[in-house]
């Protein structure tokens, strides 16, 4: 299984501060990937990278943004936090465009008060 | 565009029963398909993976999926349920423009498998 750390696991802040989620891979896949995960969405892409600072926005990017400045790590800042980004977010990565199975992280839960 | 549906948000069978998801997509190119488990409190594992080749596919834990274009499914089957394969299952199909794949992965809403004793 491809290496994935995310950190922190979990995180209590409040709205209107600014938040950044980590996610580290030690298996060199090309892909990374950030998703929330809510009830009745399923897994809902927000950005996603395709090498060292390749970035493109996902179906629900509005509020995030993303950097990767190196292959290994991928981080997800949100800007100024709502409580309609309170959620379970996932960071995954693929090999490349052509073997898109996904390596899931164990998920950050992210609650904004 | 490609898109995937889950019939059902919510399945429960015995033990030792049937395990059947449904899962239906829409794309106007051959799809690369998945299915994912994840348990409480985890990330999602890969489950199978229909490329292209032989359209049922075998997975891990005893469970098995079958291409059927035709249908525009592919169902999630395991003969017999066992306790432990209680969890949620994502259904996902990979993004494609034109002939190649964008990278992406597009999933559907979930179903979450109850199994009783």
């Amino acid at each position: 299984d491809a290496g994935i750390t995310q950190s922190p696991r979990h995180k209590v802040t409040e709205t209107g501060t600014p938040v950044t989620l980590r996610c580290h891979q030690t298996e060199n896949h090309r892909y990374m990937y950030w998703y929330r995960q809510d009830p009745g969405h399923g897994l809902r892409l927000i950005h996603y990278s395709y090498g060292v600072k390749d970035t493109d926005k996902g179906e629900v990017s509005d509020g995030y943004s993303v950097s990767r400045s190196k292959t290994e790590d991928f981080l997800l800042t949100l800007e100024s936090a709502t409580s309609s980004q309170t959620s379970v977010y996932f960071c995954a990565t693929s090999l490349d465009r052509v073997d898109t199975e996904a390596f899931f992280g164990q998920g950050t839960r992210l609650t904004v008060v | 565009a490609q898109s995937v549906t889950q019939l059902g948000s919510h399945v429960s069978v015995s033990e030792g029963a049937l395990v059947l998801l449904r899962c239906n997509y829409s794309s106007s190119v051959p799809p690369y398909l998945f299915w994912y488990v994840q348990y409480p409190n985890q990330g999602l594992q890969l489950l199978l993976k229909y490329t292209t080749g032989a359209t049922l596919v075998k997975g891990i834990n005893g469970f098995e999926a079958e291409f059927k274009k035709s249908e525009t499914s592919f169902h999630l089957t395991k003969p017999s349920a066992h306790m432990s394969d209680a969890a949620e299952y994502f259904c996902a199909v990979s993004e494609r423009s034109g002939s190649s794949n964008t990278g992406k992965l597009i999933f559907g809403q979930g179903t979450t498998l109850q199994v009783k004793p």
